[in-house]
C-alpha cells in the first residue's frame, strides 16, 4: 500500500497569509495526486487533481505542484472561508489512500 | 451530477445495514463509485469502489470481508452493506464518483452528502 504523509498537521495563519502544505507518498505516484478541502460538517470537495490542475470553479488562490513522491499545496492569500481541513490523496494504485489531513485555522 | 445518500441510521451491534447512494445527471454505468469512511474527529478512509457497468467491486484490505459494495443499475443506486454491525462502525459514510469515465486513476470529483451511522446498544 502507498502511505501518504502530510505536514504540518495543523496550521494557524492570518487573512492574506500564504499557506503551504506538503504531502509525501511512500513510493512514486507520478502526478496522480489530488487535494480536497473539507469544512466542518460537510462532504469533502475536490480542489486540485493530477497534482496541479485546478478543478472547475475553484478560486485561483489555490494551487498544487510536485511529482513523484513530493507534492505541495498552496493557498496564496488565505481567506476566512478557507478555514478547513485539507487532504491529499493518491490515485496511482489500489488501495486508494488519503493523507491524514492538515487543519488550517485563523490566528 | 448529484449523488444523494440515504438518511442517518441508529442501529444495535449485530444488526445488518444497507446504505444507498443514488446518482443522477450523468451516465451512471460508466463511472466508478467509491465509499469513504470518516470516523468521528478523524480523517478519510477509502473502503472500496464499484463499476456499475459490470458490478466489478474492489475493496481496501482494511474493509475486505467486513462490508459488501453492490449496485442496482435499474435505479442508478450503489450500496454499502454490513451483515453484523459493531460499535466501531459508527462513522460518517460518503459515496463519491470518480472524475474520469471508466478509469480508476481519477479523483473523487463528486460526493454525496454523507450518511451518519451510529451503532450503540
Amino acid at each position: 500500500d502507498i502511505q501518504m504523509t502530510q505536514s504540518p498537521s495543523s496550521q494557524s495563519a492570518s487573512v492574506g497569509d500564504r499557506v503551504t502544505i506538503t504531502c509525501q507518498a511512500s513510493q512514486d505516484i507520478t502526478n496522480y495526486l489530488n487535494w480536497y478541502q473539507q469544512k466542518p460538517g460537510k462532504a469533502p470537495k475536490l480542489l486540485i487533481y493530477d497534482a496541479s490542475n485546478l478543478e472547475t470553479g475553484v478560486p485561483s488562490r489555490f494551487s498544487g505542484s510536485g511529482s513523484g513522491t513530493n507534492f505541495t499545496f498552496t493557498i496564496s492569500s488565505l481567506q476566512p472561508e478557507d478555514v478547513a481541513t485539507y487532504y491529499c490523496q493518491q490515485c496511482n494504485s489500489l488501495p486508494l489512500t488519503f493523507g491524514p489531513g492538515t487543519k488550517v485555522h485563523l490566528k | 451530477v448529484h449523488l444523494v445518500q440515504s438518511g442517518a441510521e441508529v442501529k444495535k451491534p449485530g444488526e445488518s445495514l444497507k446504505l444507498s447512494c443514488q446518482g443522477s445527471g450523468y451516465s451512471f454505468n460508466t463511472y466508478w463509485i467509491a465509499w469513504v469512511r470518516q470516523m468521528p474527529g478523524k480523517g478519510l478512509e477509502w473502503m472500496g469502489i464499484i463499476y456499475p457497468f459490470d458490478s466489478d467491486a474492489k475493496y481496501s484490505p482494511s474493509f475486505q470481508g467486513q462490508v459488501t459494495i453492490s449496485v442496482d443499475r435499474s435505479i442508478r443506486t450503489a450500496y454499502l452493506q454490513w451483515s453484523s454491525l459493531k460499535a466501531s462502525d459508527s462513522a460518517m459514510y460518503y459515496c463519491a464518483r470518480l472524475a474520469a469515465a471508466g478509469s480508476l486513476v481519477s479523483s473523487f470529483q463528486h460526493w454525496g452528502q454523507g450518511t451518519l451511522v451510529t451503532v450503540s446498544s
